[in-house]
């Protein structure tokens, strides 16, 4: 069974300061992997997407890696905002059938200004 | 395009009642799921359907639970009876093949 950790749970950064989530999963046989946002009282906005064939993928201020073998993935926001608070759940895609999506428990991150 | 819509945003019932949680997926994604979240944690999947077929249900306890997704469109997630550890938000999402999930803003469902 899939399990999926995310460190640290609970982030406090100054406003302008670069910073990494850490995304760890137990079956490397993923799919995909999926980094999302969630406002509070919201549902989950998808950031990034990337193919186990890939090894990152960026999006603006957001860059997203992976390395299937050691069943990891990073979320590295660069210069951020008050904006950017949220937390951050992944999600890789796993098993037999392609479209099973398993999430984290996510870290919220707060942006002081 | 418009995105995942579910109603109703928010329900409070008394446990032993019976309740109901519509979405209406983004038109052309296949695929649709639901998915109920705790406080303080990810999403945890409750269902599956690639069309009108649900694929994996393996998660939801079917004992008062029941879902449907008529004609591989709009689907329905029903629960009877409700009880108090059923208090949680309730997610759906659609995707098309290969592609990331799109999330409605969700059910909050408390059972008091």
């Amino acid at each position: 069974k899939q399990e999926v950790t995310q460190i640290p749970a609970a982030l406090s950064v100054p406003e302008g300061e670069n910073l990494v989530l850490n995304c760890s999963f137990t079956d490397s046989a993923i799919y995909n992997l999926q980094w999302f946002r969630q406002d509070p009282g919201k549902g989950l906005t998808s950031l990034l997407l990337i193919q186990s064939s890939q090894r990152e993928q960026t999006s603006g201020r957001l860059n997203a890696s992976l390395d299937k073998s050691s069943g990891r993935s990073t979320l590295y926001i660069a210069a951020s905002q008050p904006g950017d608070s949220a937390t951050y759940l992944c999600a890789p895609t796993v098993g037999t059938s392609y479209d099973k999506v398993i999430f984290g428990p996510g870290t919220s991150l707060s942006v002081i200004p | 395009e418009a995105g995942v819509v579910q109603s109703p945003r928010y329900k409070i019932i008394e446990k032993k009642q019976p309740v109901a949680f519509w979405c209406n997926p983004i038109s052309g994604h296949n695929t649709l799921y639901w998915y109920r979240q705790n406080l303080g944690q990810g999403p945890e999947l409750l269902i599956r359907y690639e069309n009108e077929e649900a694929v994996d249900d393996s998660q939801l306890p079917k004992d008062r639970f029941s879902a449907e997704r008529l004609k591989g469109v709009d689907s329905t997630l029903k629960i009877q009876p409700a009880e108090l550890g059923d208090s949680a938000v309730y997610l759906c999402a659609s995707s098309a093949f290969n592609s990331p999930l799109h999330f409605g803003n969700g059910t909050r469902l408390t059972v008091t």
